[in-house]
């Protein structure tokens, strides 16, 4: 069964600094990863998507990466600011028990950037 | 555009009641998936709606039950509520084809 792994479960860092956040998943046949951002008590954005046969995806300050092969992705923030606090998920769409599609989220890492 | 929209965004049931839930996908997408996320957890697939009918489940009771309309639209239905399925219920939609979910705000549920 699929497990995606967030580190850290949270972060604070001074506003201006650069930051990556990481996940982790178990079984490498997957067909995309997904970042999401997710504020309080609210639904999820999604930030960026990095097809399988891609290494990386840049929006804006956020860069993400993926490494099929270990398992690993990581979302990099650059210049951080107070707007980017939030909690943020990391997806991996794969077949599950069933070989049906499915969507497995990790637990995400709550960022807190402070001014 | 609106997006995927959800109703009602707030609720609040007994133990043993019954819920509905609704979802709008993001126009032009015709593929309806439910999550559920529990407070400090990642979301948890529910079950995915395309063309009227289930086409995926994930590992949840047979008390939750699903819809979907010809206008793309779906409900998630909840019988015999327990208090564990207090939670955030999320919504996302895709076209046929894209790997890429919308979701939308979610309705908080609160069974007291």
């Amino acid at each position: 069964k699929q497990e995606v792994t967030q580190i850290p479960a949270a972060l604070s860092v001074p506003e201006g600094e650069n930051l990556v956040l990481n996940c982790s998943f178990t079984d490498s046949a997957i067909y995309n990863l997904q970042w999401f951002r997710q504020d309080p008590g609210k639904g999820l954005t999604s930030l960026l998507l990095i097809q399988s046969s891609q290494r990386e995806q840049t929006s804006g300050r956020l860069n993400a990466s993926l490494d099929k092969s270990s398992g690993r992705s990581t979302l990099y923030i650059a210049a951080s600011q107070p707007g980017d606090s939030a909690t943020y998920l990391c997806a991996v769409e794969g077949p599950d028990q069933t070989g049906a599609n499915n969507l497995f989220f990790g637990t995400g890492t709550r960022l807190t950037v402070i001014p | 555009d609106a997006g995927v929209t959800q109703s009602p965004t707030h609720l609040i049931k007994t133990r043993g009641q019954q819920v509905t839930l609704r979802c709008s996908p993001k126009s032009g997408h015709d593929t309806v998936s439910w999550y559920q996320q529990a407070l400090g957890q990642g979301p948890q697939f529910i079950f995915q709606y395309y063309e009227e009918e289930e086409r995926q489940r994930g590992n949840f009771p047979d008390r939750f039950s699903g819809h979907q309309f010809p206008n793309y639209s779906s409900e998630l239905n909840v019988n015999a509520l327990l208090l564990g399925d207090s939670a955030l219920y999320l919504c996302a939609s895709s076209p046929e084809g894209s790997a890429e979910a919308f979701f939308g705000q979610g309705t908080r549920l609160t069974v007291v």
